[in-house]
């Protein structure tokens, strides 16, 4: 089965790029989508399906696979980025979703 | 407006039950898979459970098996969580989304509610 790792924080000044790495063992074979969780408030889906953002996303979230580690990258990051960043897989094996930890951002 | 909205949590004695809901608007529920999701205070958001648009095919955590019920009633548009036997470990905010890919439950979760909080105590 899927256990996921992430990095359990990430700390970037406001224009600088942020990158949030999702690692697994079957992460290459599977499809990674990533939600973006501010206390209080409803989780938001900023990256599906590996690499495609929702509408309404701006285009300084990307997604990306390569070796076995999906990564978020957040460009020109700004302040109202500030929260922690979940990614998401379904493992077929156990036949159920499973979540990373979550990462922290920090805008310093 | 595409909306989910939570109700039904509250507080508990470890054994005892509650009935989560959660109401769509603003889309075809019955198009769409559904899932629970939950939160325990100051950790990371953990799969519970999930239900095809007709209600045919469910899934659950293994933690869940056999004391939750995920339902829901498209006349109505709105998802249910029946909880039984609750442990301390149930103690969460609990989620409701929607799947974006679909009928399954198997895709990303592009809609959510802003959660329903449950505690379990004596």
């Amino acid at each position: 089965s899927n256990v996921l790792t992430q990095p359990p924080s990430v700390s970037v000044a406001p224009g600088q790029t942020a990158r949030i790495t999702c690692g697994g063992t079957n992460i290459g074979r599977n499809i990674v989508h990533w939600y973006q969780h501010k206390p209080g408030q409803a989780p938001v889906l900023v990256v599906y399906d590996t690499t495609d953002r929702p509408s309404g996303i701006p285009e300084r979230f990307s997604g990306s696979e390569y070796a076995n580690t999906a990564t978020l990258t957040i460009s020109r990051v700004e302040a109202g980025d500030e929260a922690d960043y979940f990614c998401h897989v379904w493992d077929s094996d156990i036949d159920r979703g499973v979540f990373g930890p979550g990462t922290k951002v920090t805008v310093l | 407006e595409v909306l989910l909205v939570e109700s039904g949590g509250g507080v508990v004695r470890p054994g005892g039950s509650l009935r989560l809901s959660c109401a769509a608007a603003g889309f075809r529920f019955d198009d769409h898979g559904m899932t629970w999701v939950r939160q325990v205070p100051g950790k990371g958001l953990e799969w519970v459970s999930g239900i095809t648009w007709k209600g045919d095919r469910t899934g659950y955590e293994d933690s869940v098996k056999g004391r939750f019920t995920i339902s829901r009633d498209n006349t109505k548009n709105t998802l249910y969580l029946q909880m039984n036997n609750l442990r301390a470990e149930d103690t969460a905010l609990y989620f409701c989304a929607r799947d974006g890919s679909g009928p399954h439950y198997r895709g990303y979760m592009d809609v959510w509610g802003k959660g329903s909080p449950v505690t379990v105590s004596s």
